[in-house]
C-alpha cells in the first residue's frame, strides 16, 4: 500500500512564527487533503489540493504532485493554531492519512 | 460541502456490551466511511459502508466485532460490539463523492471501562 509520511512529528512555536509541515506519499494519488484536528478531536478541512498552490487567509498549501509531496505553510502563527495537522491522500477509494504534525503555539 | 452529525459526542461504557454510533449526512453522498483513532494515534479506516450491502473491511477489522449499516445515501451505523478497554478511541464518521474532498463528523469519544 501507499506510504504517507510528515515532517516534523513535533514543533514548538512561539506565536507569530511562521512554519512549514511537510507531507510526502510514496504513490501517485487522486487528490490530497490537509485537516487540522483540535483539541476537541474534531476534524476541520483546511486545503483540498491535488495539485498547485492554495491559500486561505494565513494558510497556504502547494502540491507537487509529479514529485510526491506537499506543503503546509502556517505565517504569524497564533495560539489556536495548535494541534494535530494531518495530511491525507486519496489511494484508489480509500482515504489514507499520515502520522500527523502536532503544533503547539506559545504565547 | 457536506455537513456531518454523529451521536453520541462521547460515551463511558462497560466491558462487554456494545454501542451503536449513527452518521447523519444533510445531502446524499457516494461514498460513506468509518474510521478510528486510537490515543495519540492517526486515523485508521475500519470499513466503507456500502449503501444497501454489506460493508467493506480493511484488514484487521471484522463485521462480527464492527458491523455497519447503511440503509440509504444519508445515513450509517457502526456498531462497536463486546467491547474491551483497548476499544477506547475516537470513531470518526466520513462522507464524500466520487473522488471529491472528504469531510468528517465531529467524531465520538468511546472510553470502555
Amino acid at each position: 500500500g501507499i506510504q504517507v509520511e510528515q515532517s516534523p512529528p513535533d514543533l514548538i512555536l512561539q506565536e507569530g512564527a511562521n512554519s512549514t509541515l511537510r507531507c510526502n506519499f510514496s504513490d501517485s494519488v487522486n487528490n490530497l487533503q490537509w485537516f487540522h484536528q483540535n483539541p476537541w478531536g474534531q476534524l476541520i478541512n483546511l486545503f483540498y489540493i491535488p495539485s498547485g498552490t492554495k491559500q486561505n487567509g494565513r494558510l497556504s498549501a502547494t502540491t507537487v504532485a509529479t514529485e510526491r509531496y506537499s506543503l503546509l505553510y502556517i505565517s504569524s502563527s497564533q495560539t489556536t493554531d495548535s494541534g494535530v495537522y494531518f495530511c491525507a491522500v486519496l489511494y484508489g477509494n480509500k482515504l489514507v492519512f499520515g502520522a500527523g504534525t502536532i503544533l503547539r503555539v506559545k504565547s | 460541502s457536506a455537513v456531518i452529525s454523529q451521536k453520541p459526542s462521547r460515551d463511558i461504557c462497560q466491558r462487554g456490551t456494545s454501542l451503536t454510533i449513527q452518521c447523519q449526512v444533510d445531502s446524499q453522498v457516494t461514498m460513506m466511511f468509518w474510521y478510528r483513532q486510537q490515543p495519540g494515534q492517526s486515523l485508521t479506516l475500519i470499513a466503507t459502508a456500502n449503501q444497501g450491502s454489506e460493508a467493506t473491511y480493511e484488514s484487521g477489522f471484522v463485521i462480527d466485532k464492527f458491523p455497519i449499516s447503511r440503509p440509504n445515501l444519508t445515513f450509517s451505523t457502526l456498531t462497536v460490539s463486546n467491547m474491551s478497554p483497548e476499544d477506547s478511541s475516537i470513531y470518526l464518521c466520513s462522507a464524500r463523492q466520487t473522488n471529491t474532498e472528504a469531510f468528517f463528523g465531529q467524531g465520538t469519544r468511546l472510553t470502555v471501562v
